[in-house]
């Protein structure tokens, strides 16, 4: 049972445009969603994160859109670089719960110069 | 840099044996969160541990256990290896066991079991 989903295996956008990264989620219980990049070799690394009362946050280049009622966020990454080439994992977790993150399967961008 | 370190990188064990893997946590974090990231999968929750004790588990059997110290090492211990256990084995740290404090992920260790 698959509580998120990142339905796009992979993505390929040009250097300088807007990348966005979708995820769907089935729980209705999770109230507090991050974002992990991950290059080979190393470890998940956090971007940004968003509660379940707020419908934007953003970072730089990074905004994170929640929609509730469709149980649905998405990452947007303007402008692309090169350098944002890498794993893309959306995670999932209730604050009344066991402080568990859930995992989509990740999304690979590639940013083509 | 989070400073979240494991060891060993690599580990070959076979069928039925028994491995230990550990993590090294950043300073003054009292929590400690093992995952599984299994081929083209996300990482999957095993346990989380807080101030040495577990605080949460995920879908695994009791083969899967670990270990929380003051020093603010862990480790996670498997025994009876199976073929399936192959995956790359990741720890996590974070300040407190809340659910909004970021976790910070070590490199992992990759395992194979043969």
């Amino acid at each position: 049972d698959q509580q998120v989903k990142q339905n796009s295996p992979s993505l390929s956008v040009q250097e300088g445009r807007i990348s966005i990264l979708n995820c769907d989620y089935t729980n209705s219980m999770f109230d507090y969603f991050l974002w992990y990049k991950k290059y080979p070799a190393e470890g998940p690394t956090f971007l940004i994160s968003i509660s379940s009362i707020k419908d934007k946050n953003e970072d730089g280049r990074f905004t994170v859109f929640l929609n509730k009622s469709a149980k649905h966020l998405s990452l947007h990454i303007v402008p692309s670089q090169p350098g944002d080439s890498a794993v893309y994992f959306c995670a999932a977790t209730s604050t009344s719960g066991t402080y568990k993150y859930i995992f989509g399967t990740g999304t690979r961008l590639k940013v083509l110069a | 840099e989070t400073g979240v370190t494991q060891s060993p990188t690599h580990l070959i064990k076979t069928r039925g044996q028994q491995v230990t893997l550990r993590c090294s946590s950043q300073s003054g974090h009292n929590t400690v969160s093992w995952y599984q990231q299994a081929l083209g999968q996300g990482p999957q929750f095993i346990f989380q541990y807080y101030r040495e004790e577990e605080n949460g588990r995920g879908n695994f059997p009791p083969r899967f256990s670990g270990l929380q110290f003051p020093n603010y090492s862990s480790e996670l211990n498997v025994n009876a290896l199976e073929l399936d256990d192959s995956a790359l084995y990741l720890c996590a740290s974070s300040l407190d066991r809340a659910a909004v404090d970021t976790q910070y992920f070590g490199p992992g260790t990759r395992l194979t079991v043969l």
